[in-house]
């Protein structure tokens, strides 16, 4: 079993609708990343979540530390929105590794 | 200034060519990482420098001999690869402390022919 699973593989949507990309872990961690890969290769990176819940233009994304689990939302999606979530946790044992999930591949059709 | 620079960005070789990948960041990180990324697959750590030594090395070939020349620059050596080892190679910063912000570059396309 992996140690960051995520859900779903992927997820097609039509524009305008709302989004939620899930992962979950079975480790304990400092920090949480929500990344962004487009075809081409780069990663972005959306979040860094250590509690709570952040919010970024329509990006929203959530973590609970008790339940080791997390959630991205994206509302009135868009294709530009099309790619690769990834989740990727940051151990608290060991410097600086970050365990990724297999990725959620998103595509928004107009 | 919160950009990694990745160069070059595809390059093709052959078996026997010796190559390096670059990376440059100027956001003062201390901690500078190599991954590998096979297609549909999420990134593989490689290499993790900081303070610019060698912190962990997961196994990697020998024929990848990463360098940390100065806190900006991190290079990625390659000799003598196989077709295998063609992947996206990525690069990453961040501050040294637990629980900070990992910055990614473009990456390097690798193609070994």
């Amino acid at each position: 079993k992996n140690e960051v699973e995520q859900s779903p593989q992927n997820l097609t949507a039509q524009e305008g609708e709302f989004i939620t990309i899930n992962c979950s872990y079975s480790v304990g961690i400092s920090a949480l990343h929500w990344l962004q890969q487009h075809p081409g290769g780069g990663i972005v990176s959306l979040f860094m979540l250590s509690s709570g819940k952040k919010k970024h233009g329509r990006l929203i994304a959530t973590i609970n530390i008790q339940e080791k689990h997390s959630s991205l939302h994206i509302t009135a999606s868009h294709p530009r929105d099309s790619a690769v979530y990834i989740c990727a946790v940051l151990l608290i044992q060991g410097a600086q590794k970050l365990v990724f999930g297999q990725g959620t591949r998103l595509t928004i059709n107009p | 200034d919160t950009e990694v620079t990745q160069t070059p960005k595809h390059l093709v070789m052959g078996m026997t060519n010796k190559k390096s990948l670059k990376c440059e960041q100027h956001m003062g990180h201390r901690a500078m990482y190599w991954y590998k990324q096979k297609a549909k697959k999420p990134p593989e750590l490689m290499f993790v420098y900081s303070y610019e030594k060698l912190s962990i090395n997961e196994s990697v070939p020998s024929r990848f001999s990463p360098e940390c020349p100065n806190s900006s620059l991190l290079n990625l050596h390659l000799h003598a690869l196989q077709p295998e080892d063609s992947a996206l190679y990525l690069c990453a910063s961040s501050r040294i402390w637990t629980g900070r912000e990992a910055f990614f570059g473009q990456g390097t396309r690798l193609t070994v022919v």
